[in-house]
């Protein structure tokens, strides 16, 4: 069964740096895109950054463009946001999630991890 | 701009129906949307695709009595048979080049 699970979230100091992971098990990684998407605490979704399977083609929501950096490693089944000059904003549970391709939605998240931005 | 818009709150009887709205901004009426399900304290869940012809497929694992359709540039999330299991937080998602949009939400509550 199709699994994803999100590592790498804490608490950090606005202006740190934090890494997270998402491993990714079940499917063929490697065929799909792959997203990043945010919960701040008690407010709806919000979409962070997309990757294409092959890498090419790469997307972030304007509020984190300039500070955040999504990849993966196919051959690890696995998909990363670098997220640098964090605020106190960027405070939230963080999903992975997958997209068959560009012309469809999210149909698989994960369970989330937390990243906290506070002094 | 593409924006999706739905109600804050929805409620109905335990075993009755609701409907759930979602609107697309104009200019977007053909565009597909995605349901997912977002239990208390839980991660989302995808329940199905809408197509603007009212098509809809369903992820694995959800019951028939979750159904999609389609009117305009409204897009509709039907539940049957309520169960309290369905209390949760409902969202809306669409896409377009290079961006994924999110409804604000419609938090469904079961009397």
């Amino acid at each position: 069964q199709v699994q994803l699970v999100e590592s790498g979230g804490g608490l950090v100091k606005p202006g740190g740096s934090l890494r997270l992971s998402c491993a990714a098990s079940g499917f063929t990684f490697s065929d799909y895109y792959m997203s990043w998407i945010r919960q701040a605490p008690g407010k709806g979704l919000e979409w962070v950054s997309d990757m294409s399977s092959n890498t090419a083609y790469v997307n972030y929501a304007d509020s984190v463009k300039g500070r955040f950096a999504i990849s993966r490693d196919n051959a690890k089944n696995s998909l990363y946001l670098q997220m640098n000059s964090l605020r106190a904003e960027d405070t939230a549970v963080y999903y992975c999630a997958r997209r068959h391709d560009s012309t469809r939605g999210i149909d698989y998240w994960g369970q989330g991890t937390l990243v906290s931005v506070s002094s | 701009q593409l924006v999706l818009t739905q109600s804050p709150s929805a409620s109905a009887s335990l075993g009755a129906s609701v409907k759930l709205t979602c609107t697309l901004s104009s200019g977007h009426s053909s565009y597909g949307i995605a349901w997912h399900q977002q239990q208390p304290e839980k991660g989302p869940r995808y329940l199905m695709k809408v197509n603007s012809d009212g098509s809809h497929n369903r992820g694995d694992g959800i019951p028939d009595r979750f159904s999609g359709s389609s009117s305009g540039a409204e897009r509709y999330l039907t539940i049957s048979s309520l169960q309290s299991e369905d209390e949760a937080d409902y969202y809306c998602q669409t896409w377009a080049t290079g961006i994924q949009v999110f409804g604000g939400g419609t938090k469904v509550t079961v009397l």
